[in-house]
């Protein structure tokens, strides 16, 4: 399996503040990356993902994630947060190839925003 | 739609007890997936399938035994359950295409709490 590694457990911040959280994956072929959200008590959704072509992906709710390849990164981002954007944020990888479906999870980040 | 759906949302056991935990889709996807969360440790896969009648082991599965007799079920089985089992356990599906992309984008239930005593 694959290492996922999220630099920050949990991020505290105000509304309207930007948002970027770190991810570091370990393998070093090609990968599929995926950002998963989970707001309270509900379950994962998927936030946007990177398959190929352009490294700059955009996904639901003003989130974006940017590929790159020599960091081994895929951070997320997001210029001014709500409040609504409390939740927890799981980076995931698979290896690329259609027959690696199996996602690796990072430990999450706890986001918390306060009005 | 409903999609992935789990039952029961909550439970508690007993060291020893058994239990069998529920998940159906309703989207024919071919692959289905039981996770563990943790706090601190995201989510572990446990045990997986990639088709009607074929279970296959994931990163966890000691303590854990699966059965996909249907094609839109997966059910997850503790024989004997132990404290170390306490956790959220989810489950997700996905599709399987001819793409082949499409199998890595999991689709998932909102959870089952588990709390052995």
């Amino acid at each position: 399996a694959q290492s996922v590694s999220q630099h920050n457990h949990h991020v505290i911040l105000s509304e309207a503040a930007s948002l970027e959280l770190g991810c570091n994956y370990s393998y070093g072929g090609t990968v599929n990356l995926f950002w998963y959200v989970q707001y309270p008590g509900q379950h994962l959704q998927l936030l946007l993902k990177y398959f190929s072509g352009d490294p700059l992906v955009k996904g639901i709710k003003g989130f974006e994630a940017e590929f790159i390849k020599s960091k081994f990164s895929f951070n997320l981002r997001k210029p001014s947060v709500q409040w609504s954007d409390t939740a927890e944020y799981f980076c995931a990888v698979t290896s690329g190839g259609s027959n690696d479906y199996k996602l690796s999870f990072g430990a999450g980040t706890t986001v918390t925003v306060r009005a | 739609n409903a999609g992935v759906t789990q039952t029961p949302k909550f439970r508690v056991l007993k060291t020893g007890q058994s239990m069998t935990l529920l998940c159906a889709q309703d989207m024919n996807h071919e692959y289905m997936y039981w996770y563990r969360q943790d706090p601190g440790m995201g989510l572990r896969l446990i045990h997986y399938s990639v088709g009607e009648g074929t279970t296959a082991k994931g990163e966890v599965p000691d303590g854990y035994n699966v059965s996909r007799l249907k094609k839109q079920n997966f059910l997850l089985g503790l024989e004997s359950a132990a404290p170390s089992q306490t956790s959220v356990y989810f489950c997700a599906s996905s599709y399987s295409s001819s793409g082949g992309l499409a199998k890595n984008i999991q689709y998932f239930g909102a959870g089952t709490r588990l709390s052995v005593l």
